[in-house]
């Protein structure tokens, strides 16, 4: 069975740093990417941030862009995403989600596979 | 801010049909990108319901259709049950923002 578990969500002044971490289980590691997604209390869902199934693409959101970086590591079969210069807005339930389709990212995707989040609250 | 708008609620009694519009724009959804779709209980997290406009994923019933024209597309639930109480998102691709986007949600309402 496919799993993702999310996990290093806290509480977080602005400005402070956060660094999430995505637990894949029960596939090919290399051979999904994988999204964030973040869904702030009582809104929709908003995609944050993307990684191909060998780490060397990435994409991310204009809202986040130059504060988040998201990287890979095979050995731990994780993904992380790196957060700074955290801001009210950010804070939020996020998801990482796994690509039907297969390593790279690509327009047409679907997510078949979601983690159960993790609650990240920015607030002095 | 999401770039695809749903209504935000709709509701039926058991047994009809409801639909839920995703309303897009030429970059997105009129760009020829496919729709899919989720479904999220409050406190949990989505799960894919339609991908690729239409395409049930394994386990989920044939109630639940999707179609797409031009800028928009739809999801219809057939004979609305009370476990179909949630809400859905719409989810295409946008070529001006270069990302992944949402609809607005809505949320469906068993009478």
């Amino acid at each position: 069975e496919v799993q993702l578990v999310e996990s290093g969500g806290a509480l977080v002044q602005p400005g402070g740093s956060l660094r999430l971490s995505c637990a894949v289980s029960g596939l090919m590691f290399s051979s999904y990417a994988i999204i964030w997604v973040r869904q702030a209390p009582g809104k929709g869902l908003e995609w944050v941030s993307g990684i191909s199934g060998t780490g060397s693409d990435t994409d991310f959101a204009d809202s986040v862009k130059g504060r988040f970086s998201i990287s890979r590591d095979k050995s731990k079969t994780t993904v992380f995403l790196q957060m700074n210069s955290l801001r009210a807005e950010d804070t939020a339930v996020y998801y990482c989600a796994k690509a039907a389709s297969g390593p790279m990212i690509i327009a047409p995707d679907s997510f078949d596979v979601w983690g159960q989040g993790t609650m990240v609250t920015v607030s002095s | 801010q999401s770039v695809l708008t749903q209504p935000p609620s709709v509701s039926g009694a058991p047994g009809q049909r409801v639909t839920i519009s995703c309303t897009g724009s030429s970059s997105n959804i009129g760009a020829g990108y496919d729709v899919h779709w989720y479904r999220q209980i409050p406190g949990t997290a989505p799960k894919l319901l339609i991908s690729h406009n239409n395409i049930r994923p394994s386990g989920v019933p044939d109630r639940f259709y999707g179609s797409k024209s031009d800028t928009s597309a739809s999801l219809a639930i057939t004979g609305l049950q009370a476990e179909d109480e949630a809400d859905y998102f719409c989810q295409s691709y946008d070529t001006g923002l270069s990302g992944y986007v949402f609809g607005t949600g809505t949320k469906v309402t068993v009478l």
